[in-house]
């Protein structure tokens, strides 16, 4: 059976850091999804990562995947307050989740 | 272009009732479509998925079901609720390597 594991589950950061979240998965997979969840509301996609070696920008967030370790990364440069949410990853394998990352960035 | 739609947004229901979760897309043909549930501050546990007209694949043995009586129509339902089918009911839908697309989500709460 498929299994997706993230963490940290709970990150509390200060504004201005870096910080790297993990997302370990069990079996073979060429796509792996990054999504973004705020309090209360539904799921945004935020990377799509179809190969390995692959790599995604946006803004201050960077994923990037080795499907060699079946390791995705998802890294937070200079984090700002409205980076605060829950990202998830997700495997492609009909789309199994991570347990989520709650990211609290403090002033 | 394409949207989802999910309703209700909330649903208050008692244990033992029906329950009946409906999400449609536009803009797209033949999706793979998915039923979720979140529990609070919980991840996403898969609940069904659709990969065609009347091809429904369960994940979790439970008192749920789901039907897709049309290409574009998902319906999640159950005859008698638990207190334990509380939570955010989410549906999405993707073709090819896209990424998930989810509906607004439905949170449900059973007195």
């Amino acid at each position: 059976e498929l299994k997706v594991e993230q963490n940290p589950l709970f990150l509390s950061m200060q504004e201005g850091k870096n910080y790297t979240i993990y997302c370990n998965y069990s079996t073979t997979s060429d796509r792996l999804y990054w999504y973004r969840q705020d309090p209360g509301k539904s799921l945004e996609s935020l990377f799509v990562l179809l190969s390995n070696g692959a790599v995604k920008q946006e803004g201050r967030l960077m994923a990037s995947l080795d499907t060699k370790a079946r390791l995705s990364t998802l890294h937070i440069t200079a984090a700002v307050h409205d980076l605060s949410a829950t990202y998830f990853c997700a495997v492609r394998s009909n789309m199994r989740f991570g347990a989520g990352t709650r990211l609290t960035v403090k002033p | 272009s394409q949207t989802i739609h999910q309703w209700p947004a909330t649903l208050v229901q008692p244990v033992g009732s029906p329950l009946s979760l409906e999400c449609t897309v536009e803009g797209t043909s033949n999706p793979n479509l998915y039923w979720y549930r979140q529990a609070a501050g919980r991840g996403l546990q898969l609940l069904f998925y659709s990969v065609g007209i009347g091809q429904i694949s369960s994940e979790v043995p439970q008192n749920l079901s789901a039907s897709r009586p049309q290409d574009r129509q998902f319906i999640l339902s159950s005859k008698k609720l638990l207190l334990s089918d509380s939570g955010f009911y989410l549906c999405a839908w993707t073709t090819g390597n896209q990424p998930q697309h989810f509906g607004d989500g439905t949170r449900l709460s059973i007195l």
